[in-house]
């Protein structure tokens, strides 16, 4: 699996914007970026994925670079309830999977977002 | 609410014993993912199910067994537990089994081994 690094933590005000980045030199061309995040005392949850172009859902927004080495999650206006451990993923397009992918998730240490009243 | 349901929700046992976690995905999901978090360890993949058959294996003890029956709900079997067994059991689900879709994952199985 192609690896990602991430900061290992970032702190953010109430209301203000956060990006959350993510470098990913040796993604191939077929490998889909996820974004996870884990609240405190609770299982992981999606936020977002993108594959080129950037993406917006009603949770975020994933912000791409040309040559897909990094990408960026934004949060438009944290609030407290966002205060969680955030992972960059990367995953192989289905149809290239193979071998023993078949989607799993494959996590690394992620961001520890702070987020101050 | 993710729709995935995990029992027991708390887990202590000793040693040596052996212990089954539940997992009830999704209605409509079919594949199973099982993942461990440990502090020194982080989150990884255990073991992934579809539809009733074994997809995928990661970083699973031959200790550990897992199956999906018939109704989609799964089971990880820990038997032998050592004091290093002690986590969070994750179990996700997923309509598909082969990464299109997001995971929803369930609330945890915290296991303590004493």
């Amino acid at each position: 699996d192609a690896k990602t690094t991430q900061p290992n933590s970032m702190e953010s005000n109430e209301e203000e914007p956060v990006h959350l980045p993510c470098n990913h030199s040796t993604i191939s061309g077929t490998d889909y970026i996820h974004w996870y995040r884990q609240l405190p005392s609770q299982g992981p949850e999606y936020v977002i994925h993108g594959l080129t172009s950037n993406v917006n859902n009603r949770m975020a927004s994933l912000a791409i670079a040309e040559d897909r080495k990094s990408s960026t999650l934004i949060l438009h206006r944290a609030t407290l309830r966002d205060a969680a451990v955030y992972y960059c993923i990367l995953r192989a397009r289905p149809l290239n999977a193979g071998g023993t992918s078949y989607g799993k998730l494959t996590f690394g240490q992620g961001t520890i977002l702070t987020v101050h009243p | 609410d993710s729709g995935v349901t995990q029992t027991p929700k708390h887990l202590i046992t000793a040693t040596g014993q052996r212990v089954t976690l539940r997992c009830s995905p999704r209605s409509g999901d079919l594949s199973v993912y099982w993942y461990q978090q440990s502090l020194d360890q982080g989150l990884q993949f255990l073991i992934q199910y579809y539809n009733g058959e074994e997809r995928a294996k990661g970083n699973i003890l031959e200790r550990f067994s897992a199956q999906q029956f018939p109704d989609l709900h799964s089971e990880l079997n820990l038997s032998s537990l050592e004091l290093g067994d002690s986590a969070l059991y994750f179990c996700a689900s997923s309509v598909d089994g082969v990464g299109y879709n997001e995971q929803f994952f369930g609330p945890g199985t915290r296991l303590t081994v004493l």
